[in-house]
């Protein structure tokens, strides 16, 4: 089983639909988690941070189920600049410096 | 430009050549991270410093590779006698880790295709 896992998509979604990715790990000591963004051939890019209250940063909102150990993005009024990877990270146990990446679920917005 | 940098940003190379490659973090982040990403899959963890110190090394990381960041500030990592399977993406990150809490930012990545 991968450490943490991801539907690779692609989710192939109109202009100003809302959208969710959902993502599990399986590691329970893990305590940061977070959503970066990567563009084709480019670095992936801190989205936002997950906390266990959950959180909302305009039109992204994440939300963490550490019972379950299930972590969810949902876009809202999604914008074609949306278009990207999105990949579902978590720290490797208690250690708080590696990070373990998902494959990352491809979002594909169209006019 | 005050984010991470890469240098090359690609290289091409042959099978059993070595090739380095460069990365300077953001001014001050105290660690700095390798990783590595093939098509379709997230990146992996290589190894990372803190200030000059080689903390963890991943198995991933054979010993034909070697990482050094001799100052505390840029980092490099060499790539020995390369084969066709080091072909991907090498990413650097850095962060600034004070009190257990620290956000990696990530380079452009170094794309190496051995040939």
């Amino acid at each position: 089983r991968k450490e943490v896992e991801q539907d690779p998509g692609p989710f192939n979604v109109p202009e100003g639909a809302t959208v969710a990715f959902n993502c599990t790990y399986s590691n329970s000591a893990s305590q940061s988690f977070f959503w970066y963004r990567q563009d084709c051939r480019k670095e992936p890019k801190l989205l936002m941070s997950v906390y266990s209250s959950g959180n909302e940063d305009g039109r992204f909102t994440a939300q963490l189920n550490r019972a379950s150990q299930y972590i969810s993005l949902l876009i809202r009024d999604s914008k074609l600049s949306d278009s990207a990877t999105y990949l579902c990270v978590v720290n490797e146990g208690d250690s708080s410096y590696k990070l373990i990446f998902g494959s990352g679920t491809r979002l594909l917005v169209r006019p | 430009d005050t984010g991470v940098s890469q240098d090359p940003r690609h290289k091409i190379t042959k099978r059993g050549q070595n090739v380095t490659f460069r990365c300077d973090p953001i001014s001050e982040h105290n660690r700095l991270y390798w990783y590595r990403q093939t098509l379709g899959q997230g990146p992996e963890f290589l190894t990372y410093f803190q200030n000059e110190a080689q903390l963890e090394k991943s198995r991933l990381l054979s010993d034909r590779f070697s990482a050094e960041r001799p100052k505390g500030s840029f980092s490099t990592l060499e790539i020995q006698r390369t084969e066709q399977g080091d072909s991907a993406m090498y990413l650097c990150a850095s962060s600034l880790w004070t009190s257990g809490q620290e956000t990696q930012y990530f380079g452009p990545g170094t794309r190496l295709l051995v040939l």
